[in-house]
């Protein structure tokens, strides 16, 4: 079975600084891992993801994260925090591929403020 | 062109109403998904089809009825809702079995059950 685990529930940065925001996942299978982003009211945008291959990976945004399967860490990472990165972030993890797909196991997410 | 499209917006309906949502996409993806998210929580996965063909049920009541009419069309047919099922219900889509690949989401319908 697969979970996730946000660390942080709320994380305020100031504008320019750095962005953290730490994912945690379990998984009995080589996981598959992936952010997205919601802004309120809307849907949710696939920042970056994980397969295989390069552990350091670059999404949209300016965002990246690094898959280190000895620590089960995905964190998301952000050098410079702007105003419209203010947003709700979800971490989820695909382990075993179905038939039909994949099924996303979703963490509880964190809410991102940026001060300015 | 990485769209999913959701009519309508917004819905408000009656616990005795019948409505349905919609989903749209063509990106050719064989695999579609209903989520269901309440304030401040993360998406829960209700039905998955893939191939036009109901894979996933989560044990999802009844008075919520999913369809695929063809590989770029999906609804969600609502009928005697409770005001507990008030909530951003989200469609997505990816590509068919066999690969990790990741879920693109539409804008989601508002539904508020009076």
């Amino acid at each position: 079975a697969q979970s996730v685990t946000q660390l942080g529930s709320h994380v305020s940065v100031s504008e320019g600084a750095l962005v953290l925001l730490r994912c945690n996942y379990s998984s009995s299978v080589p996981p598959y891992l992936f952010w997205y982003v919601q802004y309120p009211n809307q849907g949710l945008q696939l920042l970056l993801k994980y397969t295989t291959g390069a552990t350091l990976v670059k999404g949209i945004n300016g965002f990246e994260a690094e898959f280190k399967k000895s620590e089960t860490s995905f964190h998301l990472t952000k050098p410079s925090a702007h105003m419209s990165d203010a947003a709700e972030y979800f971490c989820a993890v695909s382990g075993v591929l179905m038939e039909y797909g994949n099924k996303l196991v979703f963490g509880a997410g964190t809410i991102l403020r940026v001060k300015s | 062109d990485t769209e999913v499209t959701q009519t309508p917006k917004h819905l408000v309906m009656g616990m005795t109403n019948k409505k349905s949502l919609k989903c749209e996409q063509h990106m050719g993806h064989r695999a579609m998904y209903w989520y269901k998210q309440k304030a401040k929580k993360p998406p829960e996965l209700m039905f998955v089809y893939s191939y036009e063909k109901l894979s996933i049920n989560e044990s999802v009541p009844s008075r919520f009825s999913p369809e695929c009419p063809n590989s770029s069309l999906l609804n969600l047919h609502l009928h005697a809702l409770q005001p507990e099922d008030s909530a951003l219900y989200l469609c997505a889509s990816s590509q068919g079995k066999g690969n990790p690949y990741e879920q693109y989401f539409g804008p989601g319908t508002r539904l508020t059950v009076t």
